[in-house]
């Protein structure tokens, strides 16, 4: 069972390019979401989605887009990256949103963009 | 606006040392409260989850309570190892229009000495 599965692990931008950040989970989970985590800034999310077709914004969405095409994945694009947008970013699923549960995280994904 | 804070921000115990982790929380309506642990360059692995209606959750040498009318947790961990150093977090699930959003702490780290 892989759980939570990101890709890449590391990633090197410059500048304006775009990229995608791949997130996949085969536990059949309802619920998933990107996270960024910052040092002195805790984990913050970007995007979620409660299903297929369904996303909506967290805290953080400007720069980002998501989509949800399937139950199994939920890719986070990068528009035009920026400096700011250096981080290390999560992907965690859960079960269900409307049940309260136990959320898993991939290993991340750390973005560096100069 | 929901905070939550985890103090101190680093600890350091010699083995074998029972300790108390904190984390407080400023709006007591909550889904649940989860701890998480978190290796160096590793993604988050969930330890316990603690319901709104609960008081307490055991797992192994771990003990997690929530006191929601203080808007406080606390994970205790007994007779600590060096295996138990990581960086700790506490994160709430709030109710009102969340969505299933977590208000993640920015963590404790804890390292046990040999």
């Amino acid at each position: 069972n892989a759980g939570v599965t990101q890709t890449p692990k590391f990633q090197v931008l410059k500048t304006g390019q775009s990229m995608t950040l791949q997130c996949a989970q085969d536990m059949n989970h309802e619920y998933m979401s990107w996270y960024r985590q910052d040092p002195g800034m805790g984990l913050r999310l970007i995007h979620y989605s409660v299903g297929a077709g369904i996303t909506d914004q967290g805290e953080v969405p400007n720069g980002y887009n998501v989509s949800r095409s399937t139950t199994e994945d939920f890719p986070l694009r990068l528009l035009s990256a920026a400096p700011s947008q250096t981080s290390v970013y999560f992907c965690a699923s859960s079960y269900s949103f409307l049940a309260p549960g136990e959320l898993f995280f991939g290993e991340g994904s750390r973005l560096t963009v100069l | 606006k929901q905070e939550v804070t985890q103090i101190p921000a680093a600890l350091s115990v010699p083995e074998g040392e029972n300790l108390v982790l904190n984390c407080s929380f400023t709006d007591s309506a909550i889904y649940n409260l989860q701890w998480f642990r978190q290796d160096p360059g590793k993604g988050l692995t969930s330890l316990l989850l603690i319901q709104s209606s609960q008081r307490e959750q055991t797992s192994g040498r771990l003990n997690a309570s929530l006191d929601k009318s203080s808007g406080r947790s606390t994970l205790y961990i007994a007779a600590s190892q060096p295996g138990d150093s990581a960086t700790y977090l506490c994160a709430v699930k709030i109710r009102r229009g969340s969505q299933g959003n977590l208000i993640f702490g920015k963590g404790t780290k804890l390292s046990v000495k040999p």
